[in-house]
Order: C-alpha cells, then sequence, then structure tokens
C-alpha cells in the first residue's frame, strides 16, 4: 500500500499564479487534512473533511480552496500565489480522532 | 481551548545519554495526546498515542511517554540516545472537533 501519496514534490510559483496540490490515500480512511508547516510554529490546519462530501476551514484557510473529490482524494487549490504561502505543504488522513497518517510534503516556493 | 506547549525549542544530548522532551497540554476534559517525529527532509511519523488507557506508554524506536494529569504534561523519554534519533518532535492534542492541535517543536540534537 502506498498510504498517503502527495503531488508535486516541489513547485515554484510567482505571484498571482495558481495551482493544485494533489493528495490521494489508499487507507479506506474518512477524514482528510491539508496542513502548512512553517518553521518554528509546528503544523497549522489549512482545511479538513471528516468525510466524503464534507469540508471545513481549519486555522488558516484563507487563500486556499479545498476539493474533496471522491473518498481517496483530496486537493488544496491556491488561486493567486502569495510569498507568504511559501511552505510545506503536508496532506494527511485518518480514521476520526484517531492518528494521521501523513504525505511526504510538497514543498512550495511563491516568488 | 485545547491547547499544547512544548516548552524548549532545542534540546541537545550526547549520545547514549537520556533524552526528555517536555510537553505541556491544556485541555477542558481527558484529551488524546500524541507524539510525532519528523526526519530531515522527511514526512512526519506517529511515535506514540495516549487515549485514556495506561499512563504509561511505549512507543517505536524505545520513547515512551507518561500522562500526568495533575501536571497536564506528557513529556517524552528515551533511556540512551542514538544518532538515528536526531530529529524535530512534535507533541500533539485532540481538540472537540478531532482536530490535531499541534506544538510548535522540539529539535533533538545529538552529539557524538
Amino acid at each position: 500500500n502506498a498510504g498517503v501519496t502527495q503531488t508535486p514534490k516541489f513547485q515554484v510559483l510567482k505571484t498571482g499564479q495558481s495551482m493544485t496540490l494533489q493528495c490521494a490515500q489508499d487507507m479506506n480512511h474518512n477524514s482528510m487534512y491539508w496542513y502548512r508547516q512553517d518553521p518554528g510554529m509546528g503544523l497549522r490546519l489549512i482545511y479538513y473533511s471528516a468525510s466524503e462530501g464534507t469540508t471545513d476551514k481549519g486555522e488558516v484557510p484563507n487563500g486556499y480552496n479545498v476539493s474533496r473529490l471522491n473518498k481517496r482524494e483530496f486537493s488544496l487549490r491556491l488561486e493567486s500565489a502569495a510569498p507568504s504561502q511559501t511552505s510545506v505543504y503536508f496532506c494527511a488522513s485518518s480514521r476520526l480522532a484517531n492518528e494521521q497518517f501523513f504525505g511526504p510534503g510538497t514543498r512550495l516556493t511563491v516568488l | 481551548a485545547q491547547s499544547v506547549t512544548q516548552l524548549d525549542s532545542h534540546v541537545s544530548v550526547s549520545e547514549g545519554t537520556p533524552v526528555l522532551l517536555r510537553c505541556n497540554y491544556s485541555s477542558s476534559y481527558s484529551p488524546s495526546l500524541f507524539w510525532y517525529v519528523q526526519h530531515p527532509n522527511k514526512g512526519l511519523q506517529l511515535l506514540l498515542k495516549y487515549t485514556s488507557a495506561a499512563t504509561l506508554v511505549k512507543g517505536i524506536n524505545g520513547f515512551e511517554a507518561e500522562f500526568k494529569k495533575s501536571e497536564t504534561s506528557f513529556h517524552l523519554t528515551k533511556p540512551s540516545a542514538h544518532m538515528s534519533d536526531a530529529a524535530e518532535y512534535f507533541c500533539v492534542v485532540i481538540n472537540s472537533n478531532y482536530q490535531l492541535i499541534w506544538g510548535a517543536g522540539t529539535k533533538l540534537i545529538i552529539k557524538p
């Protein structure tokens, strides 16, 4: 099993460009999450999806949108990238209220 | 609201000596707590979790943590550090919406 996969691994954008980060899990988990990790701040939740068909804002949702395409896939979209969105992005999945399993991360730089 | 505080941003120990990474939590009810580890340029891996069973929790790679309700602490320990333990460690609590609340992390440095 692949667990949680993310694409791409690295991305460089110019300010104002858009892109979508893809995430998929093969563990039949109901819940999926998007986090960003910045130095000295731990992980901060951007959006989550408790189950297929639902999405909710986390701690830092501004500038992002998400789509829970099906049970396996949860994508994160930046409509107009800003330098403040330079970060490492992690996708995770879990059964509700249980440990989360993480993807390898996407390192995004916005110039 | 639930929160978690990791008391040290960096901890440096010599190889073969004990490791102590400190975590205090705030929760209005009996929490679920986790420790995750992140090796350089890698993803996050669960070390151990506390879910109101035994207060002393054993994890992978020889780590363990003790839940102390009276002190609202969940410190991570290991009797003897190994070079491969060098990583960043995160203490995490689940809030009432089943979201994970993350500490800022503690970088563990192992001196040869």
